[in-house]
């Protein structure tokens, strides 16, 4: 069956520290991947994007995310998050429809 | 602007009377979709629409309907609200089927006692 594994529920992390959260997919074929960042209060806002070509791609407010296809991953990274980054984030999948992991939240301390 | 429009934002309602929350996007989408969002489950899809007058069932369908009449309105309706309904729901919608990211609606917050 589709489905989306990210790998930490809730990771709490240091102002200028280095953030990876992980993601693996099982689906069959062509698969395009996202991440997405839920603030506070807010609605899912598209962080980056993956369908084709170089395999690692850059997204807004300096994130990037490497698609591994060997390894089926997908993971998001961040050289030095800010307080700012505080947010709950998915990965998500689609080919026929989107499947969504079950989320990060990630808290950054001041 | 492009932008998914769900309303309202917040809902408090008693169980059993019927509801309906509205969303609507101004992108010319063929796909659209509803996701309740609950905590450590993430966001799981309840009903999707490929375009107007065809809809389907997503992973959490049961108590929930919904309609397209119009490529732009998507609406959900809950014929008889029950308490495990509260939730946080969201609407989105895509170009197409496969492809594009999704592009979400603020969220309507939906408490049933």
């Amino acid at each position: 069956a589709q489905s989306v594994s990210q790998h930490n529920h809730h990771v709490i992390l240091s102002e200028a520290a280095s953030l990876e959260l992980g993601c693996n997919y099982s689906y069959g074929g062509t698969v395009n991947l996202f991440w997405y960042v839920q603030y506070p209060g807010q609605h899912l806002q598209l962080l980056l994007k993956y369908f084709s070509g170089d395999p690692l791609v850059k997204g807004i407010k300096g994130f990037e995310a490497e698609f591994i296809k060997s390894k089926f991953s997908f993971n998001l990274r961040k050289p030095s998050v800010q307080w700012s980054d505080t947010a709950e984030y998915f990965c998500a999948a689609r080919d026929d429809k989107i499947i969504f992991g079950k989320g990060t939240r990630l808290h950054i301390l001041p | 602007e492009a932008q998914v429009t769900q309303n309202p934002r917040y809902l408090i309602t008693v169980t059993g009377k019927k509801l309906t929350v509205t969303c609507s996007q101004n992108m010319n989408h063929e796909y659209m979709s509803w996701y309740r969002q609950d905590p450590g489950l993430g966001l799981r899809q309840i009903y999707y629409s490929m375009n107007v007058e065809v809809t389907d069932k997503g992973d959490v369908p049961e108590g929930y309907k919904v309609s397209r009449k119009e490529k732009r309105n998507f609406p959900l309706i809950l014929e008889s609200p029950s308490p495990n309904q509260t939730s946080l729901y969201f609407c989105a919608s895509n170009e197409h089927r496969g492809g594009t990211e999704a592009f979400f609606g603020q969220g309507t917050r939906l408490t049933v006692v």
